[in-house]
């Protein structure tokens, strides 16, 4: 059974740099079938994609967060990550990463999610 | 950017009733959409894509339907594990959640 477990700093100052890691296990990150997504929600607000990454490194993001957000892939650990660079209090949120499979878009593995708070 | 509304926001209902959500794309998006609920302080979990393909061990008392812009979830009869918040979500250009619905009991 595919798992997905995100892990990171849960206080980050404003400012400051945001950085989350999922780790993947029951299947490997190198499948041609799948990309590898972050989608965020605020607390008690709806969900929001941030960008996803296909094994072979080729990232793509959210235009109105692309700016600031860097997604990247460890294939030799099974792993991938998340920054968010400058963050405020807007980007306190529930992170969660998740498979995407490629031709249909659908986000049908998640992580438990992890909260990220940005405060001083 | 496409932009996804539904609708009704919240509704209240009661075991037994047939619930049904809208969801509406702010262009065509042929049938690439996919149904989504999240219990509270949970991950969200896939239940329908492509607008109507159920996914993989969920009930058939869920169902979707719809293309284009105009898009309808439906659970024929609602159950107490049913009390959730449900998304939609295109993918014709990048990926878009709508704003949710949240489902509670009468």
């Amino acid at each position: 059974q595919l798992q997905l477990q995100e892990s990171g700093p849960g206080l980050v100052k404003p400012s400051e740099t945001l950085s989350l890691t999922c780790t993947v296990s029951g299947g490997s990150i190198s499948s041609t079938s799948y990309s590898w997504g972050w989608i965020r929600q605020p607390p008690g607000k709806g969900l929001e994609w941030i960008g996803s990454i296909f094994y072979s490194g080729s990232p793509y993001y959210n235009p109105s967060l692309k700016s600031r957000v860097t997604i990247s892939v460890d294939t030799s650990k099974n792993q991938f990550s998340l920054r968010v660079g400058s963050v405020t209090a807007a980007d306190t949120a529930v992170y969660y990463c998740a498979r995407q499979d490629i031709v249909g878009g659908r986000f049908d593995y998640w992580g438990q999610g992890t909260l990220v708070t940005v405060s001083s | 950017d496409i932009q996804m509304t539904q609708s009704p926001s919240s509704l209240s209902a009661s075991v037994g009733d047939r619930v049904t959500i809208t969801c509406q794309a702010s262009q065509g998006i042929a049938n690439y959409l996919n149904w989504y609920q999240q219990k509270p302080g949970k991950a969200p979990r896939l239940l329908i894509y492509d607008a109507s393909n159920l996914e993989t061990g969920v009930p058939s008392r869920f169902s979707g339907s719809g293309s284009g812009t105009d898009f309808t979830f439906t659970i024929s009869s609602l159950q107490p594990e049913d009390i959730a918040t449900y998304y939609c979500q295109q993918y014709d250009s990048l990926f878009t959640f709508g704003p949710g619905t949240k489902v509670d009991f009468k």
